[in-house]
């Protein structure tokens, strides 16, 4: 068990909808990363935030929005849902915005778009 | 732009056989190099990881790892397989560059299989 935890753990949802991924990080780390794992495209990082504020952006849809809120937790929200969303959806955190510091991912929400 | 190549989408070893996953890096910067190992509907676990000093890297569960400057490769390596290590393996880069935006960009994945 990594500490990071994410919810929900499974996701099936229509096309067009919208949808809202949870993480909470490990006690006391304060930087929280977005991955998306597909077939097609592998493990694709997404958007990084430290301590509140982003820190980075990779390849993040603009239908793709995520926050950082004061008690560490980051919400990754998809939006107008395409088949090509489905993919597994990873959260990390680390205790530092810097790169030697490992990144600890939750077990991933799978979602599903139909 | 840094990136990861990982030689051989599938392996297969003999319990009790050498594992050896190979990883080569691209980066304009020196970089810091991961392995993760992620288990079927699990998420990733850090084996290992290089950042500077002794380029030669101890891991969880066995494995280690040497960084190579000359070759620009991280390979994977572990004297002898158990069953337990059948999943796939992701290696991945950051910046090396203290301060900046500290994403990792992963392999494609190397799935090991262990037979008897």
């Amino acid at each position: 068990d990594s500490g990071v935890t994410q919810t929900p753990k499974h996701l099936i949802t229509a096309t067009g909808q919208r949808v809202t991924l949870r993480c909470s990080p490990r006690s006391g780390d304060l930087s929280v990363y977005w991955y998306q794992q597909s077939l097609d495209q592998g493990l694709q990082f997404l958007i990084h935030y430290y301590n509140g504020e982003e820190r980075a952006k990779g390849n993040i849809l603009e239908r793709f929005s995520a926050q950082q809120f004061p008690d560490l937790h980051s919400e990754l929200n998809l939006s107008s849902l395409e088949l090509g969303d489905s993919a597994l959806y990873f959260c990390a955190s680390s205790a530092s915005g810097t790169s030697s510091y490992e990144q600890y991912f939750g077990p991933g929400t799978r979602l599903t778009v139909t | 732009a840094q990136s990861v190549t990982q030689l051989g989408s599938h392996v297969s070893v003999s319990e009790g056989a050498l594992v050896l996953l190979r990883c080569n890096y691209s980066s304009s910067v020196p970089p810091y190099l991961f392995w993760y190992v992620q288990y079927p509907n699990q998420g990733l676990q850090l084996l290992l990881k290089y950042t500077t000093g002794a380029t030669l890297v101890k891991g969880i569960n066995g494995f280690e790892a040497e960084f190579k400057k000359s070759e620009t490769s991280f390979h994977l390596t572990k004297p002898s397989a158990h069953m337990s290590d059948a999943a796939e393996y992701f290696c991945a880069v950051s910046d090396g560059n203290t301060g900046t935006a500290s994403k990792l960009t992963f392999g494609t994945g190397t799935r090991l299989q262990v037979t008897l």
